[in-house]
């Protein structure tokens, strides 16, 4: 079986600008979630998807924003970067959640905000 | 507010030695799990053991193995007869299991293997 992809790797983008970042579950896996990963904050969750509905989030602005498709695949914008959006972005996909099932991760996106 | 602690930011030790990473947690729940997950350099983050907090027997993968001290709230891992592929950053997290679950991470050790 494919693992977690996340596309793209590595992005580079400056202040104001927003972002897409997308990640592919493996098959049969029902819930992704999101995470910050920052040398000075360790990882933050940042939400969780499952069949297409945001289930749990955690404390970030709304300019970090996500959603699932019907297939599983979800991406996460976030809009009006701002230079402490940098950070290793880490997508997870387990098969009904992390409280239920172990999750798997992706090797994440790392994005850059000049 | 729930917290975890990983107070080494970085060990390292020989290779085939056994070393022991340190996790401590705060909470005033009594439903929660606890895990350790380890993010070898480049390469993707992957859980290395878990622990239920009602279980009192402390949970075993191989050569990792945890000391759960509830009471402490205490959460060690031991790594034996340690390798070279063992050098990763190791996170503990825990997860409350009430409406609004979430996993809380801590900082992270950097654990070197040297040959």
């Amino acid at each position: 079986k494919a693992g977690v992809t996340q596309t793209p790797r590595y992005l580079i983008k400056t202040r104001g600008q927003q972002v897409t970042l997308s990640c592919s579950p493996i098959s049969g896996h029902r819930s992704v979630s999101w995470y910050q990963q920052t040398p000075g904050q360790g990882l933050q969750f940042l939400f969780e998807y499952f069949s297409e509905t945001q289930r749990n989030k955690g404390n970030f602005p709304g300019r970090f924003s996500g959603r699932q498709f019907s297939n599983s695949r979800s991406e996460m914008n976030v809009s009006t970067l701002e230079l402490g959006d940098s950070a290793l972005y880490l997508c997870a996909s387990s098969i009904a959640g992390f409280h239920y099932n172990e999750q798997f991760f992706g090797p994440g996106t790392r994005l850059t905000v000049l | 507010a729930q917290t975890v602690t990983q107070s080494q930011p970085e060990m390292s030790v020989q290779e085939a030695e056994t070393v022991t990473l340190s996790c401590t947690y705060d909470t005033s729940e009594s439903n929660y799990y606890l895990f350790w997950y380890k993010q070898p350099p480049s390469r993707q983050m992957i859980l290395v053991i878990r622990q239920e907090a009602y279980k009192q027997q402390n949970a075993t993968e191989n050569r990792f193995s945890v000391n759960f001290q509830k009471a402490a709230k205490s959460f060690s891992l031991k790594i034996s007869d340690s390798q070279l592929g063992d050098t990763a950053m190791y996170f503990c997290a825990f997860l409350i299991m009430d409406s609004n679950y979430q996993l809380i991470w801590g900082a992270g050790t950097k654990l070197i293997i040297k040959p």
